[in-house]
């Protein structure tokens, strides 16, 4: 099974921050991976699909990138919404393992 | 809007086979280009996919949970359902059933249902 590994696991920021997570693949997954937002007691929520594309209706602040084994989730300028915490999903082969996931708080 | 809600028991004994239904509403199952999903997530901890089902029939499961997993689409019912035998203690979790999407490349997850909690015990 493809692992995956994201850093940090934590992070401290402020509202204005420009915010990047990486999701790194134990081998290559082309561009077949995901971001989801997820908030305590809530269902992930897709950000990004096929590593870049921005899904319907998430703010023009998320940006993803990479492709291969290595991978980026950005917030250009973070919210108070956008305190969460992130996981990336590989799907280009089975299982479509998730990332450990990134908690991002308020500093 | 197509929304999905999970439905079963909250407390299964170890050794039983769990059994939870997920309700489509605002949209028929079988229309589309969508595979039918189910996610889980201990408490505290990260999430787990355990597999999909597409409305043919055609199934693809998480090879950790292969041997004690089924999940099927009823589409006279609108649902779809996951079943897991033999469960322990480890089992116990948040349970999410999703719809997954064809985008561009790949089938994504793009509606979740709220979750139910299941817990395994005596």
């Amino acid at each position: 099974a493809i692992q995956l590994t994201q850093s940090p696991s934590s992070l401290s920021a402020s509202v204005g921050d420009r915010v990047t997570i990486t999701c790194r693949a134990s081998q290559g997954i082309n561009s077949g991976l995901a971001w989801y937002q997820q908030k305590p007691g809530k269902a992930p929520k897709l950000l990004i699909y096929d590593a870049s594309s921005l899904e319907s209706g998430v703010p023009s602040r998320f940006s993803g990138s990479g492709s291969g084994t290595d991978f980026t989730l950005t917030i250009s300028s973070l919210q108070p919404e956008d305190f969460a915490t992130y996981y990336c999903q590989q799907f280009n082969s089975y299982p479509h393992t998730f990332g450990p996931g990134t908690k991002v708080d308020i500093k | 809007q197509v929304q999905l809600q999970e439905s079963g028991p909250g407390l299964v004994k170890p050794s039983q086979t769990l059994s939870l239904t997920c309700t489509v509403s605002g949209g028929s199952i079988s229309s589309g280009s969508h595979y039918w999903s189910w996610i889980r997530q201990p408490a505290g901890k990260g999430l787990e996919w355990i597999g999909r089902s597409y409305t043919s029939g055609s199934t693809n499961y998480n090879p950790s949970l292969k041997s004690r997993v089924t999940i099927s689409v009823d589409m006279s019912k609108n649902q779809f359902s996951l079943k897991l035998s033999s469960v322990t203690a480890a089992d116990t979790a948040v349970y999410y059933c999703a719809r997954a999407n064809f985008r561009l490349l790949h089938y994504y997850m793009d509606v979740w249902g709220k979750g139910t909690t299941v817990t395994v015990s005596s």
